[in-house]
């Protein structure tokens, strides 16, 4: 059974700053893919950031962006120029690629930006 | 475009009474088909989950139950509910297994 483990309850950072958000899974698979969403205090589910795992290239989306480490099984989600706007809960997610397509999630990083 | 719809948006129900959550989808066919909680403050638990119509995997065993009926409808139920089951109730969609899901708003559960 696959796990997603993200060990970071909560986290601070500056208006501007860049913060990292750590996330390991634990799976026996070779092929899955890899997210992270966010959540708003409207508690809308918004992907931020997606990663197959058969490619080596690190994801980027604009601020976002993710340093993956398959051997390791760990999937960071870096936050460059931390903007007010990115405060909400940050869940990694973990699917599967087989019949089953099963979409697992983390406990979640409670991220607050501040002024 | 691809829609999920979800309702109701909260519900108070007291204990021992039933319950059903609806969720559908719009502009795809044949989507995978989740149901998570969400308790306050925490992380989301897939309750179920569906490849096809009639096919339910249940991950933890509890007090509800879910069910297909049609290629773009998800019903979570529930004969009796229990307090324990109050909690933010999310249906999401995903259109295979290499392709993010989309959720749904959400259901605010209140047992009372």
């Amino acid at each position: 059974a696959q796990t997603v483990t993200q060990s970071q309850p909560e986290m601070s950072v500056q208006e501007a700053e860049t913060v990292t958000l750590s996330c390991t899974y634990d799976t026996s698979e070779s092929n899955y893919y890899l997210f992270w969403y966010k959540q708003p205090p409207s508690r809308q589910m918004i992907l931020v950031i997606r990663q197959e795992a058969y490619k080596q290239q690190n994801a980027t989306e604009n601020r976002f962006s993710v340093n993956f480490q398959k051997a390791a099984k760990s999937f960071s989600l870096k936050i460059s120029d931390s903007q007010l706007g990115d405060t909400a809960m940050y869940f990694c997610a973990f699917m599967s690629t087989g019949t089953a397509s099963k979409l697992t999630f983390g406990t979640g990083t409670r991220l607050q930006v501040t002024l | 475009s691809q829609t999920i719809h979800q309702w109701p948006a909260t519900l108070v129900q007291p204990v021992g009474s039933p319950l059903s959550l609806e969720c559908t989808v719009e502009g795809t066919s044949n989507p995978n088909l989740y149901w998570y909680r969400q308790a306050a403050g925490r992380g989301l638990q897939l309750l179920f989950y569906s490849v096809g119509i009639g096919q339910i995997s249940s991950e933890v065993p509890q007090n509800l139950s879910a069910s297909r009926p049609q290629d773009r409808q998800f019903i979570l139920s529930s004969k009796k509910l229990l307090l324990s089951d109050s909690g933010f109730y999310l249906c999401a969609w995903s259109a295979g297994a290499n392709t993010e899901a989309f959720f749904g708003q959400g259901t605010r559960l209140t047992v009372v």
